[in-house]
């Protein structure tokens, strides 16, 4: 299986702040990358997919980039509700998998 | 607005069969992937497998052998078995929607159940 790691495991940084959380595949798998965001109690929310495409319905503050093996997801300025966890997700080949996760606290 | 929604109980014991079902509403079942998805403290987020409702299923090799995907198009559901659970099933377990059609599957999931948590204890 292709191993997703992400960081940092964590950071704290302030509402407006620009920020960028890293995301690394085991092995290139071109753009097939995704992005989610996880408040506590909550179910992850897609953000991007295909590494760079936004979804439907969410903020233009996010933006990701990448290709291969090495992947980021951008905030530009940070809101109120995006302090929570993000995941990449590769959707390359089977098993899916997700990285371990980024936590972004309040500074 | 297509919803997911899991049920199913919330504690199994060890050795024994784990059965939940998500119910899809407003919007037909037949068109899309559907996957299961859990998320424990230990293990983070992990792809349990998908099905297609032509009955065509795909299983992360971790579980398959102990994992069942299957679909009931009349009732607008699909329903998850893992047998043989131990402390390590314990989690939230999610249904979600693969947004890929016919054509081909995405890979990514664009709307979730809200999760239910599943115990494996005694």
């Amino acid at each position: 299986a292709i191993r997703m790691t992400q960081s940092p495991s964590s950071f704290s940084a302030s509402t407006g702040d620009r920020v960028t959380i890293t995301c690394r595949a085991s092995q290139d798998i071109g753009s097939y990358l995704a992005w989610y965001r996880q408040k506590p109690g909550k179910a992850p929310k897609l953000l991007i997919y295909a590494a760079s495409t936004l979804q439907s319905g969410v903020p233009s503050r996010f933006s990701g980039s990448g290709s291969g093996t090495d992947f980021t997801l951008t905030i530009s300025c940070l809101q109120s509700e995006d302090f929570a966890t993000y995941y990449c997700q590769h959707h390359y080949s089977y098993p899916r998998t997700f990285g371990q996760g980024t936590k972004v606290e309040i500074k | 607005q297509v919803q997911l929604q899991e049920s199913g109980p919330g504690l199994v014991k060890p050795s024994e069969t784990l059965s939940l079902t998500c119910t899809v509403s407003g919007g037909a079942i037949s068109s899309y992937y559907w996957s299961w998805i859990r998320q424990s403290p230990g293990k983070g987020l992990e792809w349990i497998g998908y099905i297609y409702p032509s009955e065509n299923t795909k299983y992360n090799p971790s579980l398959k052998s102990r994992v069942t995907i299957s679909v009931d198009t009349s009732k607008n559901q699909f329903s998850l078995k893992v047998k043989s659970v131990t402390a390590a099933d314990t989690a939230v377990y999610y249904c979600a929607r693969d947004p890929g059609g016919y054509i081909a599957v995405a890979g990514y999931f664009d709307h979730w159940g809200q999760g239910t948590l599943v115990t494996v204890s005694s």
